[in-house]
């Protein structure tokens, strides 16, 4: 099955920074990559996600990068706030239709 | 719409105690999930289901049984609970079973003692 892995486990950013959260997978059939964010005692909720035939995606503050050759994608967030405190969860969707999630990365913004 | 609701919230089972997890969703969705979230170990896959009376295994099914009898409801069911079934359970559905949004319900906090 797929395996991802996510890094970095944590993350300190000052407020107005930029945060970088890389994942790798094994999978070469993944084609479907979310992101999902999971504030302190709720839910996870995506907040962006790309297909393999897409290379990058934007979506305000935040973005996405896709590197089928090397499987690896990355989120970033810029001009970080403190609402971007959470932990964000990496997926990949193999060929067994499946999500993989990575272990996540629990980002601070300090204000 | 509730969208996915899970209930209970909280339960404290002792070792050896059964108990189902219940999870319903009304946005017709065809794709059910349910997860186990333990610290610092992301999201494991217990059990799916791609439509009712249509379930299969995840990564992590020992100690977990489930049933579809519905579009609507996907119970998780705990035979003989472990302290190793702590954790969070979480329950999602979507559309279709890959490339979409799975949307999760609030998550149920079982601790077993």
């Amino acid at each position: 099955g797929e395996n991802v892995e996510q890094h970095p486990s944590t993350l300190s950013v000052q407020e107005g920074d930029s945060a970088v959260i890389k994942c790798t997978y094994s999978d070469s059939a993944s084609n479907y990559f979310p992101w999902y964010k999971q504030e302190l005692g709720k839910r996870p909720q995506l907040i962006i996600d790309i297909r393999s035939n897409v290379g990058e995606k934007k979506d305000q503050r935040i973005a996405v990068t896709l590197n089928k050759t090397a499987k690896h994608f990355s989120l970033h967030i810029t001009e970080t706030q403190p609402e971007d405190s959470a932990v964000y969860f990496c997926a990949a969707s193999g060929a067994d239709y499946k999500l993989s999630f990575g272990a996540g990365t629990t980002v601070t913004v300090r204000a | 719409n509730a969208g996915v609701t899970q209930t209970p919230k909280f339960r404290i089972l002792k070792i050896g105690q059964s108990m189902t997890l219940q999870c319903t969703q009304d946005m017709n969705h065809n794709y059910m999930y349910w997860y186990r979230q333990d610290p610092g170990m992301g999201l494991k896959l217990i059990y799916y289901s791609v439509g009712a009376g249509i379930t299969d295994k995840g990564e992590v099914p020992n100690g977990y049984n489930v049933s579809r009898s519905t579009t609507e409801d996907f119970p998780l069911r705990l035979e003989l609970a472990a302290p190793s079934q702590t954790s969070v359970y979480f329950c999602a559905s979507s559309y279709r079973v890959a490339e979409a949004e799975q949307f999760f319900g609030p998550g149920t906090r079982l601790t077993v003692l």
